[in-house]
């Protein structure tokens, strides 16, 4: 069964605070991990996407993943109001298929 | 600018009736599209791989004869929800890999969503 859990939040950050994000993964076929971004009412949008082990940096974003503790983590540094959003974590198999996690609710305190 | 688009955004029926989602792919083929469904506050469910030319596979649990998806060209994928009833009332999004795809599938595009609404 391929799984994705997440913290289902809400996360509360302070503006121009790191806000940190985890998510764990079941099977260990999961090649490749992807963080979205949804608003309320509309598709998620792709922020970043990772499939080796460390970190990768894009901008504000750093994803983190962890293929022996089967994890994966989204930091956002200097977050903005505009950041407040539900974080999708997802993973990705050979045929293309995405399985996403319940999503993280963020909410930027301004 | 989008590349994958979806008709209607929103559609309200009557319980009973049957309702036709399109996907496309605007500047590229996708001979795989996928079909989600989210309901308020949960997360993406992967309903069934739409695959060109050929059957679509479900997931677990979902009805294959409810949910008809015909992929009939490399940019067109429709889902048909057939005998809706309130409880199919969703939000069904459709996405499809560019390009080779593959695992490295950052080229993964969503459409925007589809509303339905079964009074």
């Amino acid at each position: 069964q391929k799984e994705v859990e997440q913290n289902s939040g809400p996360l509360s950050v302070p503006e121009g605070a790191i806000a940190s994000l985890n998510c764990t993964y079941s099977d260990r076929g999961s090649q490749s991990f992807f963080w979205y971004r949804q608003y309320s009412g509309k598709s998620p949008e792709l922020i970043m996407f990772i499939y080796s082990n460390g970190d990768k940096e894009d901008g504000r974003f750093t994803a983190q993943l962890n293929k022996a503790s089967q994890y994966v983590s989204l930091l956002i540094r200097d977050s903005q109001p505009s950041d407040s959003a539900t974080y999708l974590c997802a993973a990705g198999f050979r045929d293309d298929k995405i399985i996403f996690g319940k999503g993280t609710r963020l909410h930027i305190l301004p | 600018g989008a590349v994958v688009s979806q008709h209607p955004s929103r559609v309200i029926c009557k319980s009973g009736t049957s309702v036709k989602i399109e996907c496309r792919s605007l500047d590229f083929q996708a001979t795989t599209m996928f079909w989600y469904r989210q309901f308020p506050k949960q997360s993406l469910m992967l309903m069934a791989t739409s695959n060109e030319g050929s059957k679509a596979t479900y997931e677990q649990g979902v009805e294959k004869d409810k949910f008809l998806i015909n992929h009939a060209s490399l940019t067109l994928s429709t889902l048909t929800v057939t005998s809706a009833h309130p409880e199919d009332s969703s939000f069904y999004i459709c996405s499809a890999p560019r390009g080779a795809g593959g695992i490295f599938t950052d080229t993964q595009y969503f459409g925007p969503g589809t509303r339905l609404t079964v009074l």
